[in-house]
């Protein structure tokens, strides 16, 4: 099946940095979705990001379908960023499910 | 902006007993999803519903774990009986057709501790 792998696994940042996370995936997808998780468990909604670039004030992501990556960049970190940042795809042979990667855990220290 | 509801939040119960979880998605989202996450570990898919139906729940612990969608709407997660290692995040996700693919929105989550 499909394998899905992001990088870094852990990022501390200070406030104000930018950062890059990088999720690569092990076949062609026709759909990736970004979340944040935030300290209390929430998982929030990035970007729906199939290919293309898209942002979102401070946030944006770029997918490469055909190179089977995509990057999430954060700005002008904030201390309110921090969490685990996750990528997920469908499989191959559904278009409903999601195969998750292990996660992005983004500290931002003030 | 209309969000997925979850109740209760938080639960604590001493092992043996039983508990529920009640998920009612985004208003139209035909698709509803139950998932369990460990901590430092991404969801893992228990239950999706198409409707009233499930697709998939390959992933269920059928002999404890039990999940009804009635009505086609809200939805219940039942554990009976609950054992320590059912401590986790259960999640809720409905999503709808975006294009080709269905993209899937989240609820605040239940914390489970099993004592």
């Amino acid at each position: 099946g499909i394998q899905v792998e992001q990088s870094p696994p852990d990022l501390i940042l200070q406030e104000g940095a930018n950062s890059t996370l990088r999720c690569n995936f092990s076949d062609s997808v026709n759909n990736l979705q970004w979340f944040h998780q935030n300290p209390w468990g929430q998982l929030i909604n990035l970007f729906y990001i199939p290919s293309g670039t898209k942002q979102n004030g401070r946030l944006s992501a770029t997918t490469v379908a055909t190179e089977r990556y995509s990057l999430l960049y954060i700005s002008s970190s904030q201390t309110t960023d921090s969490g685990v940042y996750f990528c997920a795809v469908p499989p191959g042979d559904s278009n409903y499910q999601l195969i998750w990667g292990a996660g992005t855990k983004l500290i931002i220290k003030p | 902006e209309a969000e997925v509801a979850q109740s209760p939040r938080y639960k604590i119960t001493e092992k043996s007993q039983a508990v529920a979880f009640w998920c009612d998605p985004i208003s139209g989202h035909a698709t509803l999803y139950w998932y369990r996450q460990i901590l430092g570990q991404g969801p893992e898919l228990l239950v999706q519903f198409q409707d009233e139906s499930v697709v998939d729940d390959s992933q269920l612990p059928k002999d404890r774990f039990s999940a009804e969608r009635l009505k086609g709407v809200d939805s219940t997660l039942k554990i009976q009986p609950a054992e320590l290692g059912d401590s986790a995040m259960y999640l809720c996700a409905s999503s709808y057709r975006a294009g080709g693919s269905y993209e899937q929105y989240f609820g605040p989550g239940t914390r489970l501790t099993v004592t």
